[in-house]
């Protein structure tokens, strides 16, 4: 069973460009989280797609957006990036639960470092 | 989602038992306690969930309280691999986004 995987691992971008951030979720899960972790802080959410409809979405401006396909990976698009963009970006996939079976445990993948200079 | 409170870090022995701490005195009836830990440089990795029960897997054990406002994480035999930061996290069954707060720096010596 192949986890979850992200691409690239690491990028540079200078201040004004814009970045597409990649997932591939891990078998048999159909919802997908991108998360947000600046240095020496825990993960904040971004957003959530669940069968490429956003199901949910973090405090985060919409320069921040985002792609699910019909084989369930993912892509993060930042535009006009700023210098305070710069952290890791993690996905996250999880299998969808039947109501009243509790939330999703979610699956993370290595996550992307982006750097704006 | 309750606010949890976690100690900023905590150190333990190799081979002995590391008992992690958490408060979520707000917790409501439908909200799931979850643990998740960070290894440096890795993304987050589920370790377990409970209810209202205590819990056991093959990573750890978790202990709520009766009043569920208080939760303990036990890894039995911390190894120096164990070493990462913890985070505590409260979530009702419906919840789509996992939030996290500062954890617990657990450092695993020999």
């Amino acid at each position: 069973e192949t986890g979850v995987t992200q691409s690239p691992t690491h990028l540079i971008k200078t201040r004004g460009q814009q970045v597409t951030l990649r997932c591939s979720s891990q078998s048999g899960h159909n919802t997908v989280s991108w998360y947000q972790q600046a240095l020496g802080q825990g993960p904040q959410f971004i957003f959530q797609y669940y069968r490429e409809e956003e199901n949910g979405r973090g405090n985060f401006p919409p320069r921040f957006s985002g792609l699910q396909f019909p084989n369930y990976s993912s892509e993060l698009n930042v535009n006009a990036l700023e210098l305070d963009d710069s952290a890791l970006y993690l996905c996250a996939s999880s299998p969808r639960k039947g109501s009243g079976q509790g939330p999703n445990e979610q699956f993370f993948g290595p996550g992307t470092r982006l750097t704006v200079l | 989602d309750a606010k949890t409170t976690q100690p900023t870090s905590m150190d333990c022995a190799e081979g002995r038992a590391a008992n992690l701490p958490c408060n979520h005195s707000t917790i409501s009836g439908n909200e799931y306690v979850y643990w998740y830990r960070q290894i440096h440089s890795q993304g987050p990795q589920y370790i377990i969930h409970g209810l209202k029960n205590n819990e056991t897997n093959e990573m750890a054990s978790l202990i709520i309280t009766e009043d569920r406002k208080s939760s303990t994480l036990i890894l039995p035999h911390a190894t120096l691999r164990d070493t990462a930061v913890y985070y505590c996290i409260v979530l009702t069954g419906t919840a789509s986004k996992l939030t996290f707060g500062t954890g617990t720096r657990l450092q695993v010596t020999l």
